[in-house]
């Protein structure tokens, strides 16, 4: 079975805080990804990353950055983190290449607190 | 812009009693339609993948239906481990593995 981890459940942070949240893949995924999720707005993108040391920006990309340096890990960084950051975040990984389609399998989710 | 709709937001059913949810899609062009399963406080769990208009897929009480313009999760019998928020997402020809999702159905099964 496909295991995504995530580095925290639950975290708690103060507005214009620097913030690491962390992926762990283990089943050699091409592609990584980083969502929010908030009531009544779904999941939204983030960003996602189709090879190590590369990214792309999803539909909310600001006051977010990412590192893969290995293909296992993908980071997501809040760079100061502000109070409209409070959220769920989750993580997901998925096998295909570039082009081709496949399921995206979750971790457990870091619900983030900016106080 | 692509979007996904799903309906309705809520649905309580008693245990038994089979229904459907709906997921209808505008998209240029679908490569792609996932459902999920999702637990209070947890992450999504795959359940389907459905490629093109006809298809049909089947796990125990849940079976996922696909047109051209929407798909259906149908229920049968639900039981209250059901109970659940159940997300479609469509993936869309000629990008890389990005989806779009639909905000979901929130299913509560009473006994």
């Amino acid at each position: 079975d496909v295991k995504v981890t995530q580095s925290s459940r639950y975290l708690v942070k103060r507005t214009g805080e620097k913030v690491f949240l962390e992926c762990v893949q283990d089943m050699d995924h091409e592609n990584m990804f980083w969502y929010r999720q908030d009531p009544g707005l779904g999941l939204r993108l983030i960003y996602f990353s189709y090879d190590v040391k590369m990214k792309e920006k999803g539909d909310i990309p600001e006051g977010y950055s990412v590192s893969r340096e290995k293909k296992e890990r993908f980071s997501l960084i809040l760079e100061s983190a502000s109070t409209n950051q409070t959220s769920m975040y989750l993580c997901a990984s998925s096998l295909g290449f570039r082009g081709s389609y496949n399921e995206q399998f979750f971790g457990p989710g870091t619900r983030l607190t900016v106080l | 812009e692509d979007q996904v709709t799903q309906s309705p937001e809520a649905l309580r059913l008693q245990e038994g009693e089979s229904s459907s949810l709906n997921c209808s899609y505008t998209v240029s062009g679908l490569r792609g339609l996932f459902w999920y399963r999702q637990d209070p406080g947890k992450g999504p769990e795959f359940l389907f993948t459905l490629y093109s208009a006809g298809e049909e897929k089947e796990k125990e009480r849940l079976k996922a239906t696909l047109t051209k313009k929407e798909s259906f999760l149908h229920i049968t019998a639900p039981k209250p481990e059901d109970s659940a928020t159940y997300l479609c997402a469509v993936q869309v020809s000629g990008g890389y593995q990005k989806v779009t999702f639909g905000t979901g159905t929130k299913l509560q099964v009473i006994p």
